[in-house]
């Protein structure tokens, strides 16, 4: 059974730093795309960006609005994914949740598979 | 970035009526179109993929449909646990991007 299991969430001041884990269980964590999704509280879904796995080298892509201030990450052995989330503002309060996306080669896999999210406030 | 326009924003419905949802991409995704269920406090669930391809599991009462521009998600025939919001994804092309979703409420 495909498991996502966050953690490292709370509440955070502006201008200040949190980093996001998420282990994975289930299946083979390094053949796997995996992408953070974000949702703040009463509103739509946002992509926050992928981290691409072993087979296409570990590249990373960001949504405009996070980029140069979170980094994405993953251990292969921990079986683990995370999101180093830096300058953090009140507009990045929202849910964050880790998505499994499949083999790189595979597109019809994309958004399989979401952990339960884990709750980031930023807030003075 | 291309841009995802559902439309209805919201929309109300009766049980057993026949529902359908639009999602308009400002530019061609080829089929790379994903459809999303969330109801209050849970966890999004992916119910098509690839346009038109239905999720194991999900009921045959939902399909896709599109490609290119155009794309539309159908409930035949609505049923109590169908009321949630639901999203359309672009995995086409950099950035990633969702429609505004669509609330569909009992009428």
């Amino acid at each position: 059974e495909v498991q996502l299991v966050e953690s490292g969430g709370g509440l955070v001041q502006p201008g200040g730093s949190l980093r996001l884990s998420c282990v994975a269980s289930g299946f083979t964590f390094s053949d796997n795309v995996m992408d953070w999704v974000r949702q703040a509280p009463g509103k739509g879904l946002e992509w926050v960006g992928r981290n691409d796995g072993r087979v296409k080298g570990y590249t990373t892509k960001y949504a405009a609005s996070v980029r140069g201030r979170f980094t994405i990450s993953r251990d292969d052995s921990m079986n683990s994914l995370y999101l180093q989330m830096n300058s953090l503002t009140t507009e990045d309060t929202a849910v964050y949740y880790c998505v499994r996306s499949g083999e790189a080669a595979n597109r019809n896999v994309r958004f399989d598979y979401w952990g339960q999210g884990s709750l980031v406030t930023v807030s003075s | 970035d291309i841009q995802m326009t559902q439309s209805p924003s919201a929309m109300s419905a009766s049980v057993g009526d026949r529902v359908t949802i639009t999602c308009r991409a400002s530019q061609g995704i080829s089929n790379y179109l994903i459809w999303f269920q969330q109801k209050p406090g849970k966890v999004p669930k992916r119910l098509i993929y690839a346009a038109s391809s239905l999720q194991g599991g999900v009921p045959s009462r939902f399909s896709g449909s599109g490609s290119g521009t155009e794309f539309t998600l159908t409930i035949s025939s609505l049923q109590p646990e169908d009321f949630a919001t639901y999203y359309c994804l672009q995995h086409n092309s950099y950035p990633i991007t969702f429609g505004q979703g669509t609330r569909l409420e009992i009428k």
